[in-house]
């Protein structure tokens, strides 16, 4: 059971190229979320997702878009990076209730982002 | 809205010695969910708790306590005799409502355990 996995752990991107980071769950949570985090900082909501097929914007969605094309899988792509998207990305997914704890967040390791 | 105030940026103590993160959140739900993470120098992001908005009871595991007031919105975490290894930034974060499932992440609290 390796609980939520992140791909890469590290990227350095030029200004203006595109990425995609993968987020994988095998807990079989419904919901799943993509969280920044900058020094200092705690984190901040992106894009988030109730269940497969769906997603909704967090709190700093510009510049981000996602897709949950299958419930195990989260992704946040990078269109034109910038190097205000220098940060630290979270993936973390949770539950949806009955004897499942739809509350507590777990996360995955985290993925660098360097935009240079 | 909701919000959470952590007002400590860094705690600095030495070994052995008890130490508590404060940790006040706003919120207009009757019904809501706080939490502790520790996010180590590795950088990982560690559940600790959740506590319930209907449940005030104060919880301990080993080391670690929390003690939950509703009268003044806070949940409080304390470390007995800290260890270098508690060294970590600590979140509190809150959610709330059957329809939120978004955490609301209080700053950070750094600690740093002095051998």
């Amino acid at each position: 059971n390796a609980g939520v996995t992140q791909t890469p752990k590290f990227r350095v991107l030029k200004t203006g190229q595109s990425m995609t980071l993968l987020c994988a769950q095998d807990m079989n949570h419904e919901y799943m979320y993509w969280y920044r985090q900058d020094p200092g900082m705690g984190l901040r909501l992106i894009h988030y997702s109730v269940g497969e097929g769906t997603t909704a914007k967090g709190e700093v969605p510009d510049g981000y878009n996602v897709s949950r094309l299958k419930k195990q899988n989260f992704l946040l792509g990078l269109e034109s990076a910038a190097p205000s998207q220098t940060s630290v990305y979270f993936c973390a997914s949770s539950g949806t209730g009955g004897r499942v704890d739809r509350w507590t967040q777990y996360f995955g390791p985290g993925t660098r982002l360097l935009v240079l | 809205a909701q919000k959470v105030t952590q007002a400590q940026t860094e705690i600095s103590v030495v070994e052995k010695e008890d130490v508590t993160l404060d940790c006040v959140y706003e919120t207009r739900d009757t019904t809501y969910y706080l939490f502790w993470y520790k996010q180590p120098p590795s950088g990982e992001l560690v559940f600790l708790i959740r506590r319930n908005s209907f449940d005030e009871q104060n919880e301990i595991s080993g080391r670690y306590s929390w003690n939950f007031q509703k009268s003044t919105s806070s949940f409080n975490f304390t470390i007995t005799a800290s260890q270098v290894v508690d060294s970590a930034v600590y979140f509190c974060a809150l959610t709330g409502g059957d329809s939120n499932y978004q955490l609301i992440w209080g700053a950070g609290t750094k600690l740093i355990i002095k051998p």
